[in-house]
Protein backbone atom coordinates (compact mmCIF):
# COMPACT_ATOMS: atom_id res chain seq x y z
CA UNK A 1 0.00 0.00 0.00
CA UNK A 2 1.42 3.54 -0.74
CA UNK A 3 1.84 5.00 2.67
CA UNK A 4 3.22 8.59 1.61
CA UNK A 5 -0.06 9.96 -1.13
CA UNK A 6 1.08 13.01 -3.07
CA UNK A 7 -1.28 14.98 -5.12
CA UNK A 8 -1.36 16.47 -7.92
CA UNK A 9 0.15 14.41 -9.93
CA UNK A 10 0.89 17.16 -12.44
CA UNK A 11 0.69 20.98 -11.61
CA UNK A 12 1.08 24.00 -14.60
CA UNK A 13 1.29 27.54 -13.16
CA UNK A 14 2.70 31.02 -14.58
CA UNK A 15 6.15 32.02 -13.74
CA UNK A 16 6.09 34.12 -10.69
CA UNK A 17 3.17 31.91 -9.16
CA UNK A 18 3.14 29.96 -5.79
CA UNK A 19 2.79 26.28 -7.04
CA UNK A 20 1.54 24.06 -3.51
CA UNK A 21 2.26 20.10 -3.49
CA UNK A 22 0.60 18.42 -0.83
CA UNK A 23 1.17 14.96 1.24
CA UNK A 24 -0.08 12.68 3.55
CA UNK A 25 1.05 10.00 5.61
CA UNK A 26 -0.49 7.07 8.09
CA UNK A 27 2.33 5.89 9.55
CA UNK A 28 2.69 8.26 13.39
CA UNK A 29 6.27 6.67 13.81
CA UNK A 30 7.58 8.92 10.82
CA UNK A 31 9.84 11.66 11.93
CA UNK A 32 12.03 12.68 8.53
CA UNK A 33 10.18 13.77 6.04
CA UNK A 34 12.32 15.73 2.63
CA UNK A 35 11.66 16.59 -0.39
CA UNK A 36 13.50 15.60 -3.88
CA UNK A 37 13.54 17.54 -6.88
CA UNK A 38 14.31 15.55 -9.85
CA UNK A 39 14.77 16.80 -13.21
CA UNK A 40 14.56 14.83 -16.79
CA UNK A 41 17.02 12.07 -17.31
CA UNK A 42 18.38 12.66 -13.92
CA UNK A 43 18.27 11.08 -10.55
CA UNK A 44 16.19 12.83 -7.73
CA UNK A 45 18.35 15.21 -5.21
CA UNK A 46 17.38 16.38 -1.68
CA UNK A 47 15.81 19.71 -1.94
CA UNK A 48 14.66 20.46 1.54
CA UNK A 49 13.60 18.23 4.93
CA UNK A 50 11.51 18.66 7.93
CA UNK A 51 11.22 17.14 11.03
CA UNK A 52 7.16 16.92 12.58
CA UNK A 53 8.89 19.06 15.86
CA UNK A 54 8.55 22.37 13.76
CA UNK A 55 5.61 23.47 11.81
CA UNK A 56 7.24 25.23 8.83
CA UNK A 57 10.80 25.51 7.39
CA UNK A 58 12.11 27.85 4.90
CA UNK A 59 14.97 27.70 2.37
CA UNK A 60 15.33 30.42 -0.57
CA UNK A 61 11.97 30.00 -1.89
CA UNK A 62 11.17 26.82 -0.98
CA UNK A 63 8.92 26.16 1.88
CA UNK A 64 7.49 23.00 4.06
CA UNK A 65 4.61 23.67 5.80
CA UNK A 66 3.67 20.76 8.73
CA UNK A 67 0.66 19.56 9.87
CA UNK A 68 1.43 16.67 12.49
CA UNK A 69 -2.12 16.29 13.69
CA UNK A 70 -3.40 15.68 10.51
CA UNK A 71 -0.68 13.64 9.37
CA UNK A 72 0.19 16.22 6.28
CA UNK A 73 3.31 18.27 5.12
CA UNK A 74 3.19 20.27 1.76
CA UNK A 75 5.99 21.83 -0.47
CA UNK A 76 5.38 25.80 -1.38
CA UNK A 77 7.75 27.32 -4.04
CA UNK A 78 7.29 31.22 -4.05
CA UNK A 79 8.11 33.25 -6.85
CA UNK A 80 8.26 30.34 -8.94
CA UNK A 81 10.26 29.88 -12.06
CA UNK A 82 10.90 27.80 -15.33
CA UNK A 83 14.10 26.51 -13.75
CA UNK A 84 11.85 24.69 -11.45
CA UNK A 85 9.93 22.75 -13.62
CA UNK A 86 10.86 18.99 -12.52
CA UNK A 87 9.39 15.99 -10.92
CA UNK A 88 9.19 16.56 -7.14
CA UNK A 89 8.54 13.68 -4.37
CA UNK A 90 7.86 13.96 -0.99
CA UNK A 91 9.16 11.02 1.33
CA UNK A 92 9.02 9.74 4.83
CA UNK A 93 11.11 7.66 6.63
CA UNK A 94 11.60 6.41 10.58
CA UNK A 95 14.54 7.72 11.36
CA UNK A 96 14.81 6.80 14.86
CA UNK A 97 14.59 3.07 13.84
CA UNK A 98 16.40 2.86 9.70
CA UNK A 99 18.86 5.42 10.71
CA UNK A 100 19.20 6.31 6.65
CA UNK A 101 18.25 2.90 5.31
CA UNK A 102 14.35 2.66 4.59
CA UNK A 103 12.90 5.98 2.74
CA UNK A 104 9.22 5.42 1.34
CA UNK A 105 8.19 8.20 -1.75
CA UNK A 106 5.18 9.92 -2.98
CA UNK A 107 3.80 9.42 -6.33
CA UNK A 108 5.56 12.60 -7.26
CA UNK A 109 3.89 15.48 -8.72
CA UNK A 110 6.01 16.76 -12.23
CA UNK A 111 5.55 20.65 -12.10
CA UNK A 112 5.64 22.88 -15.21
CA UNK A 113 6.24 26.74 -15.04
CA UNK A 114 5.09 28.50 -17.82
CA UNK A 115 7.29 31.94 -18.62
CA UNK B 1 33.62 13.77 -7.84
CA UNK B 2 31.43 12.42 -4.96
CA UNK B 3 28.63 10.42 -7.19
CA UNK B 4 26.84 6.98 -7.69
CA UNK B 5 27.47 5.05 -11.22
CA UNK B 6 25.05 2.94 -12.38
CA UNK B 7 25.65 0.93 -15.35
CA UNK B 8 23.88 0.49 -18.02
CA UNK B 9 21.99 3.60 -18.82
CA UNK B 10 20.10 1.76 -21.56
CA UNK B 11 18.89 -1.87 -21.53
CA UNK B 12 16.38 -3.75 -23.81
CA UNK B 13 16.35 -7.28 -22.91
CA UNK B 14 14.45 -10.63 -23.53
CA UNK B 15 12.10 -12.29 -20.95
CA UNK B 16 14.26 -14.82 -18.77
CA UNK B 17 17.47 -13.56 -19.88
CA UNK B 18 19.27 -13.01 -16.06
CA UNK B 19 21.31 -9.19 -15.95
CA UNK B 20 22.56 -7.52 -13.55
CA UNK B 21 22.43 -3.72 -13.40
CA UNK B 22 26.04 -2.84 -11.74
CA UNK B 23 25.89 0.33 -9.10
CA UNK B 24 28.89 1.74 -7.60
CA UNK B 25 30.14 4.73 -5.39
CA UNK B 26 32.86 6.70 -4.14
CA UNK B 27 31.69 8.47 -1.11
CA UNK B 28 32.48 5.58 1.74
CA UNK B 29 28.98 5.65 2.29
CA UNK B 30 27.03 2.60 4.68
CA UNK B 31 23.82 2.40 3.17
CA UNK B 32 23.15 1.74 -0.66
CA UNK B 33 19.55 1.34 -2.27
CA UNK B 34 17.77 0.47 -5.50
CA UNK B 35 14.64 1.90 -6.27
CA UNK B 36 12.07 1.60 -9.29
CA UNK B 37 10.24 4.88 -10.73
CA UNK B 38 6.96 3.97 -12.45
CA UNK B 39 4.49 6.51 -13.74
CA UNK B 40 1.77 7.07 -11.03
CA UNK B 41 3.88 5.27 -8.32
CA UNK B 42 6.78 7.30 -7.78
CA UNK B 43 9.71 6.18 -6.44
CA UNK B 44 8.90 2.59 -4.64
CA UNK B 45 12.25 0.75 -2.65
CA UNK B 46 13.25 -2.56 -3.91
CA UNK B 47 15.85 -3.83 -1.51
CA UNK B 48 18.31 -1.53 0.64
CA UNK B 49 21.98 -2.26 2.38
CA UNK B 50 23.06 -0.74 5.64
CA UNK B 51 26.57 -2.18 5.57
CA UNK B 52 28.76 -4.96 4.33
CA UNK B 53 26.54 -8.11 3.77
CA UNK B 54 23.84 -6.34 5.10
CA UNK B 55 20.75 -6.15 3.26
CA UNK B 56 16.89 -6.24 3.58
CA UNK B 57 14.01 -5.76 1.74
CA UNK B 58 12.00 -2.99 0.66
CA UNK B 59 8.49 -2.60 -0.71
CA UNK B 60 9.26 -4.47 -4.14
CA UNK B 61 11.62 -6.77 -3.79
CA UNK B 62 9.72 -9.70 -5.64
CA UNK B 63 11.72 -10.86 -8.87
CA UNK B 64 15.40 -9.00 -7.75
CA UNK B 65 18.22 -9.96 -5.57
CA UNK B 66 20.95 -7.76 -4.61
CA UNK B 67 24.60 -8.57 -3.03
CA UNK B 68 26.85 -6.63 -0.76
CA UNK B 69 30.38 -7.46 -0.94
CA UNK B 70 32.16 -4.39 -0.81
CA UNK B 71 31.20 -1.39 0.67
CA UNK B 72 31.17 0.90 -2.47
CA UNK B 73 29.16 -1.68 -5.17
CA UNK B 74 25.60 -2.75 -4.72
CA UNK B 75 24.46 -4.72 -7.82
CA UNK B 76 20.71 -5.51 -9.10
CA UNK B 77 20.14 -9.11 -10.26
CA UNK B 78 16.88 -9.89 -12.35
CA UNK B 79 17.62 -13.77 -12.77
CA UNK B 80 14.62 -14.15 -14.51
CA UNK B 81 13.48 -10.73 -15.92
CA UNK B 82 9.55 -9.91 -17.05
CA UNK B 83 7.65 -7.87 -18.89
CA UNK B 84 6.72 -5.82 -15.72
CA UNK B 85 10.25 -5.08 -14.73
CA UNK B 86 10.30 -2.70 -17.58
CA UNK B 87 11.36 0.19 -14.96
CA UNK B 88 13.40 3.43 -14.70
CA UNK B 89 15.92 2.13 -12.14
CA UNK B 90 17.97 3.99 -9.62
CA UNK B 91 20.67 3.42 -7.22
CA UNK B 92 21.26 5.39 -4.19
CA UNK B 93 23.69 5.94 -1.36
CA UNK B 94 23.70 7.57 1.79
CA UNK B 95 25.96 8.04 5.03
CA UNK B 96 23.24 7.16 6.99
CA UNK B 97 22.58 8.63 10.68
CA UNK B 98 20.97 11.41 11.39
CA UNK B 99 19.66 13.53 8.54
CA UNK B 100 20.51 11.90 5.99
CA UNK B 101 20.84 12.55 2.33
CA UNK B 102 20.45 9.91 -0.40
CA UNK B 103 22.64 10.33 -3.78
CA UNK B 104 21.13 9.04 -6.88
CA UNK B 105 22.72 7.82 -9.89
CA UNK B 106 21.64 9.02 -12.93
CA UNK B 107 19.18 5.53 -13.74
CA UNK B 108 19.11 2.71 -15.76
CA UNK B 109 16.02 2.58 -18.25
CA UNK B 110 15.16 -1.11 -18.61
CA UNK B 111 12.70 -2.84 -21.04
CA UNK B 112 12.03 -6.58 -20.88
CA UNK B 113 10.45 -7.57 -24.10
Amino acid sequence: QQQVKQSPQSLIVQKGGIPIINCAYENTAFDYFPWYQQFPGKGPALLIAIRPDVSEKKEGRFTISFNKSAKQFSLHIMDSQPGDSATYFCAASNEIYNQGGKLIFGQGTELSVKP
Amino acid sequence: EAQVTQNPRYLITVTGKKLTVTCSQNMNHEYMSWYRQDPGLGLRQIYYSMNVEVTDKGDVPEGYKVSRKEKRNFPLILESPSPNQTSLYFCASSLGGYNYRYTFGSGTRLTVV
